[in-house]
């Protein structure tokens, strides 16, 4: 199965800050990557894919970048609705592995 | 609007069954790969099982050994979890997600809605 390592684990943030989470997979993996955001007691929710395309509705602050095993999903500008956890995802084999998680949390 | 309704989670004793369902509506269920994603207290995402959209191919975690069955009934529009032999290590909210392709080895595909989850227990 491919790994997939999210850094940091956690990470304290203010309103307004620009938000840098990272992705790298234990193998090349194209830009086959998707993000997730899930916030406390609810279902993730797809926030991007394929490295970089953004999913219908989701807000234009939010992309991503990357290909082979280093991916990036960058917030422009925090919101207060932002502080949840995100999660990268390969789609380049099965099983559909996921990264640990990055908590972004008040500052 | 696409909806997942999962249902059939509850508290159950080491060595028990349970089987869980989703309930879709708001898209052509018969057209999609669906999975079971779990996540027990205070972890991360794990795909335990996904099934092709005409339900002839399957995938099933290692952690599983076997004790799992997924399956779906596309005249229903619903996709089941059977599961026995449970352990403590089971516990978790079990989240049924839409594929955005009609295979989940499909690698542009991604898991594009969720339900709302339904927690499962094992405990005595």
């Amino acid at each position: 199965d491919i790994q997939m390592t999210q850094s940091p684990s956690s990470l304290p943030a203010s309103v307004g800050d620009r938000v840098i989470i990272t992705c790298r997979a234990s193998q090349r993996i194209s830009t086959y990557l998707n993000w997730y955001q899930q916030k406390p007691g609810k279902a993730p929710k797809v926030l991007i894919y394929a490295a970089s395309t953004l999913q219908n509705g989701v807000p234009s602050r939010f992309s991503g970048g990357g290909s082979g095993t280093d991916f990036t999903l960058t917030i422009s500008s925090l919101q207060p609705e932002d502080f949840a956890t995100y999660y990268c995802q390969q789609s380049y084999s099965t099983p559909r592995t996921f990264g640990q998680g990055t908590k972004v949390e008040i500052k | 609007e696409v909806q997942l309704l999962e249902s059939g989670g509850g508290l159950v004793q080491p060595g028990g069954s349970l089987r869980l369902s989703c309930e879709a509506s708001g898209f052509t269920f018969s057209y999609f790969a669906m999975s079971w994603v779990r996540q027990a207290p205070g972890k991360g995402l794990e795909c335990v099982s996904s099934i092709n959209a005409f339900g002839t191919s399957t995938y099933y975690a290692d952690s599983l050994m076997g004790r799992f069955t997924i399956s779906r009934d596309n005249s229903k529009n619903t996709l089941y979890l059977q599961m026995d032999s449970l352990r403590a290590e089971d516990t978790a909210v079990y989240y049924c997600a839409k594929d955005s392709r009609d295979s989940y080895s499909d690698s542009r595909g991604r898991f594009d809605y969720w339900g709302q989850g339904t927690l499962v227990t094992v405990s005595s």
